[in-house]
């Protein structure tokens, strides 16, 4: 199978600081991950796409200075959400396409609960 | 932007029952993908149908795909307790590392 794990599973912090919020592909390398918000009862909203070795391409009305996307390698890809306020507190959850052998699913971390206070 | 629209929003059933579950979406897609999310958890895949194909089945799970009326359906046979989640439609329309658009998701309810 291919996983993806997400770490922490959950945070939570005082507003105006910073999270990072690891997403990492444990048996496949992912050249392509993405990155969406979901808020309670709600779907999932895209946030940005991200690609290793270049910068992130941010949906409208993401900002990116907000939301920092780095894709260091094939296996990993961090969200920061800088400055957080309490209305970033969301669910965040992050996925990874498979290439190699050739796979057109998405396969999606468990999510990440932030709550800012 | 959302592209799917599910229908119903909320389905509630006993087990032993089927379950439809319909999505509709607006522009044109290489392929439809059906995702299961429990409570508070990441998403699972369920099934992919792609633009040629017309029905795909895989174990209790039937989807079925209408490009003419730009419809979906899945059906899941009877029903489990465990079928308890909520159900999404995706669509992709270049297949391939392109960006899924979520519709906004059908909160399936099976009662033992």
């Amino acid at each position: 199978g291919a996983v993806v794990s997400q770490h922490p599973s959950w945070v939570i912090c005082k507003s105006g600081t910073s999270v990072k919020i690891e997403c990492r592909s444990l048996d496949f390398q992912a050249t392509t991950m993405f990155w969406y918000r979901q808020f309670p009862k709600q779907s999932l909203m895209l946030m940005a796409t991200s690609n290793e070795g270049s910068k992130a391409t941010y949906e409208q009305g993401v900002e990116k200075d907000k939301f920092l996307i780095n894709h260091a390698s094939l296996t990993l890809s961090t969200l920061t959400v800088t400055s957080a306020h309490p209305e970033d507190s969301s669910f965040y959850i992050c996925s990874a396409t498979r290439l190699v052998p050739y796979q057109e699913t998405q396969y999606f971390g468990p999510g990440t609960r932030l709550l800012v206070l | 932007s959302q592209q799917g629209e599910e229908d119903p929003q909320a389905l509630s059933i006993q087990e032993g029952e089927n379950a439809t579950m319909n999505c509709s979406y607006k522009t044109s897609i290489n392929n439809l993908q059906w995702y299961r999310q429990n409570s508070g958890r990441g998403l699972v895949h369920l099934i992919l149908i792609r633009s040629n194909e017309r029905e795909k089945h895989s174990g209790r799970l039937r989807v079925t795909l209408d490009t003419s009326k730009k419809s979906s359906s899945l059906l899941i046979t009877a029903s489990r307790a465990a079928d308890t989640a909520s159900y999404f439609c995706a669509t992709d329309p270049r297949g391939a590392n392109s960006k899924l658009t979520f519709g906004k998701g059908i909160t399936l309810s099976v009662r033992p």
